[in-house]
């Protein structure tokens, strides 16, 4: 039983336009989502964050946006840049509980 | 600073070693994680401590022993483990714990890439 899903394995954009990245969620008890980026043999960055108490929190070039009636999140990225090619991992947790639970992740390629 | 320091950062053991990871966090964080890593993979829980105490075990086989020894240090302990075995190994803290509290980041150290024999 999945719970955090991203549907997308793979996705190339351009560099200097739009990057979305999407994620769904079927647990509603979820009220809190991360997105962390990585790259191979390192460890998951921290990107940004979102409460479900808002529905966009924007931090530089990325923003999330958290459709709650949807269970739905996106982060935006833009202008990307050949630095934003990583695999992007989606993850939720809900109040009380011990555990982040991660989507399988999305891999980015910015293309010149 | 949100520095979560991992050593070693590669380490190949044979079946029959005993080894043990490392893991440091000064952010005053009181939960600290253990993650195993596959290629193509999400982050896998292993164990969680919080406030220094075990609370969550993911049905790790006994061959993976972790150890709190302060609020500062977590240690993965290695014995008899197998060729499967090999992964990225992940610590990570956060202030609290993931459910709890205003802020509810993960912070990843950087890994130790392990590699059995």
């Amino acid at each position: 039983d999945q719970q955090v899903k991203q549907n997308s394995p793979s996705l190339s954009v351009q560099e200097g336009r739009i990057s979305i990245l999407n994620c769904d969620y079927t647990n509603s008890m979820f009220d809190y989502f991360l997105w962390y980026k990585k790259y191979p043999a390192e460890g998951p960055t921290f990107l940004i964050s979102i409460s479900s108490i808002k529905d966009k929190n924007e931090d530089g070039r990325f923003t999330v946006f958290l459709n709650k009636s949807a269970k739905h999140l996106s982060l935006h990225i833009v202008p990307s840049q050949p630095g934003d090619s990583a695999v992007y991992f989606c993850a939720a947790s809900a109040k009380g509980a011990q555990k982040l639970v991660f989507g399988q992740g999305t891999r980015l390629t910015i293309n010149p | 600073d949100t520095e979560v320091t991992q050593t070693p950062k590669h380490l190949v053991m044979g079946m029959t070693n005993k080894k043990s990871l490392k893991c440091e966090q000064h952010m005053g964080h009181r939960a600290m994680y253990w993650y195993k890593q596959k290629a193509k993979k999400p982050p896998e829980l292993m164990f969680v401590y919080s406030y220094e105490k075990l609370s969550i075990n993911e049905s790790v086989p006994s061959r993976f022993s972790p150890e709190c020894p302060n609020s500062s240090l977590l240690n993965l302990h290695l014995h008899a483990l197998q060729p499967e075995d090999s992964a990225l190994y992940l610590c990570a803290s956060s202030q609290v714990g993931v459910g709890t509290g205003i802020r509810r980041e993960l912070f990843f150290g950087e890994g130790s890439r392990l590699t059995v024999l």
